[in-house]
């Protein structure tokens, strides 16, 4: 298996632009969540989704942003506009459900998104 | 809120020493207790785990201790070597909900 693919590595952008981030889970994980990396504040959880469903979004920001998953092979996470203060590296990272509750997530590579 | 902290932004041993990184949470319905280790460019990668149902558990150089009363976990690692340098991510929660504390960078000097 390819692990959790994330596109792309590196983006650069104006501040007001849209900017989206993907992801393709784990074949096979039913749980795919959503991060932010920041050096103040480390890992943030923005949201996750269980069989495509949102289940938390509590931790997204403001309705700048936003994410959906159309399938159980996709995701995206698209900021509208684009603040300098978005920046940071963004990781999406899957697991797989048990009857106790999925703990080990795999995480992407992550992007590195940058406003200017 | 940071219901998942961990105090010291970074960490210096030397080869071979000691190291242990520590970990506080304030939700006593955490059951679930995990370590991830970050190298530059990478995602976080598993480390090691342990449930509320024990105080310990062992991996190689690799021991996670949990004392639940003090809300408080560790990591060690005997012996450091320099690959370990990185940053260490103490995770905690329940069910799927897991809540990450900001990481501590360990360097282990040659």
């Amino acid at each position: 298996d390819a692990g959790v693919i994330q596109s792309p590595r590196h983006e650069v952008t104006e501040m007001g632009q849209e900017v989206t981030l993907r992801c393709k889970p784990i074949s096979g994980h039913d749980y795919l969540f959503w991060y932010r990396q920041t050096m103040m504040r480390g890992l943030e959880l923005l949201i996750y989704f269980n069989n495509n469903v949102p289940i938390d979004d509590s931790g997204m920001p403001e309705d700048r942003f936003s994410a959906k998953m159309p399938n159980a092979s996709f995701s995206t996470l698209k900021i509208q506009p684009s603040e300098p203060r978005d920046s940071a590296v963004y990781f999406c990272a899957s697991s797989h459900g048990t009857s106790g509750g999925a703990r080990t997530q795999y995480f992407g590579p992550g992007t590195r998104l940058t406003v200017l | 809120d940071q219901q998942v902290k961990q105090n010291s932004p970074s960490l210096s041993v030397q080869e071979g020493r000691i190291s242990i990184l520590n970990c506080d949470y304030t939700n006593s319905m955490f059951d679930y207790f995990l370590w991830y280790k970050k190298y530059p460019a990478e995602g976080p990668t598993f480390l090691i785990s342990i449930s509320s149902i024990k105080d310990k558990n062992e991996d190689g150089r690799f021991t996670v201790f949990l004392n639940k009363s003090a809300k408080h976990l560790s990591l060690h690692i005997v012996p450091s070597q320099p690959g370990d340098s990185a940053v260490y991510f103490c995770a905690a929660g329940a069910h799927n909900d897991m809540r990450f504390g900001a990481g501590t960078r360990l360097t282990v000097k040659p």
